[in-house]
This record gives C-alpha cells, structure tokens and sequence, in this order.
C-alpha cells in the first residue's frame, strides 16, 4: 500500500520568499510521485511529476521537486512566490494496482502568499 | 472537446433522492478515475475504470454508491438514498494509459450538496 503525508495543511510566505511544501511517502515499491495544483473552482493540474529519470524535477510555474529516496520525500520549492501561486498543493503517489495507476493523495496545502 | 467534463458542476438534492454525476473523459483516455474531495479531507479515491470494466472498487463508500463506464467513454456515477454526509465535490479523471507515470487529466467537478 502507498500513502503520502503533507505537514502543514495552511502555509503562508510573503511575496518574493522561499516556497516549500513538504511531503513525505510511503510505499512498498519504487514510487512514482507528483504534485497537483488546484486554483479556486477549478480542477486539479498537474505540476510535476516524478519517474525515476532525474531526482530534481522541474515543473510549471517555476516550481521543482527533489526526490529523497533516503528521506523518502518530494518536497516542492519555488525561489521566488508570485501572487498569482496562491493555490492548494496536493502531493500524489502512484503505484500498480489491478493494472492501472491508482493515485494516492494527501490532504492538501494551502498557500498563501502575502504582500 | 479537450478536457475531461463534468456535469452537472452542481447538485443540490434532498435527503434520501438519488443523484447521477456524470463524466466525459478526453478521448481515447482508457482509464478513468473518480475522486470524492471533501473540505479538510484531500482527496478520496472511489473507483477505477480500465476500459468498462472496474479492476479497483475499493473506495465506494457503501453500496449506496455505483459506478458505470460504456462504450469504453462516459461513465456516470450514482448514489442511491442520499446522505448529508455525502456532501462533496466529486473529481473525474483521465488517462491515456494505465501506466504508473502517465499524467491524469482532472475535471473541474460536481459540487453536490444534499440538504
């Protein structure tokens, strides 16, 4: 079975500062990880994605992700928060499961981004 | 059209009547997805599409809730008797291959509010 655990359900930056949205994963096999955005009203995008090609991920929107096998998490950063970031974040695993990808997300976090 | 869509975005029902939530996904998508997100919940997987058939049930709440797929398309959603409880926005979603890294497509939703 495979899970993800994001810590901070509300996170808050000022314009211009450091992102980071923490997640960390559980799962008994070699995971593939993602991480969501969802804008008010909307539906969820995908920001990035990991498939074990590169650790460092680049996204959309300036973001990137590193994976940590020995940490086992896939924290997302951005150097610089825009107004327009303000979102929720959902990480996601990705494991087989009756030969499709299930997806398995967490709870979510909220940015905030301040000015 | 391009994207996976929803309808209706929303549904308010009375306590006790059934509802159909109904979702088109982008074409030529073989796996489709149904989340159910609820506030402060994340998102709950429900079912699991591979063409018509459903490998993976295993997040319908109870067996008031169903799910079809036809024509290897369209599928829809039922609750039968419904419940306060089941209150949510219900997510549809995508994907070209039943494979771990392919990215899934998200609808913008069915707002269901049961009064």
């Amino acid at each position: 079975a495979q899970s993800v655990t994001q810590l901070g359900s509300h996170v808050s930056v000022s314009e211009g500062a450091l992102v980071l949205l923490r997640c960390n994963y559980s799962s008994s096999v070699p995971p593939y990880l993602f991480w969501y955005v969802q804008y008010p009203n909307q539906g969820l995008q995908l920001l990035l994605k990991y498939t074990s090609a590169a650790t460092l991920v680049k996204g959309i929107n300036g973001f990137e992700a590193e994976f940590k096998k020995s940490e086992t998490s896939f924290h997302l950063t951005k150097p610089s928060a825009h107004m327009s970031d303000a979102a929720e974040y959902f990480c996601a695993v990705s494991a087989f499961t009756g030969g499709g990808n299930k997806l398995t997300f967490g709870t979510g976090t909220q940015l905030k981004v301040e000015l | 059209g391009a994207g996976v869509s929803q309808s209706p975005s929303n549904k308010v029902t009375e306590k006790g009547k059934d509802v159909e939530l109904r979702c088109d996904p982008i074409s030529g998508h073989t796996a489709l997805y149904w989340y159910r997100q609820s506030l402060g919940q994340g998102l709950e997987f429900l079912i699991y599409f591979q063409g018509n058939s459903a490998p993976d049930k295993s997040g319908l709440p109870s067996d008031r809730f169903s799910a079809e797929r036809t024509g290897g398309s369209v599928s829809t959603l039922t609750i039968q008797r419904t419940q306060q409880e089941d209150s949510a926005v219900y997510l549809c979603a995508s994907s070209l291959r039943p494979f771990m890294n392919t990215e899934a497509f998200f609808g913008q939703g069915t707002r269901l509010t049961v009064v």
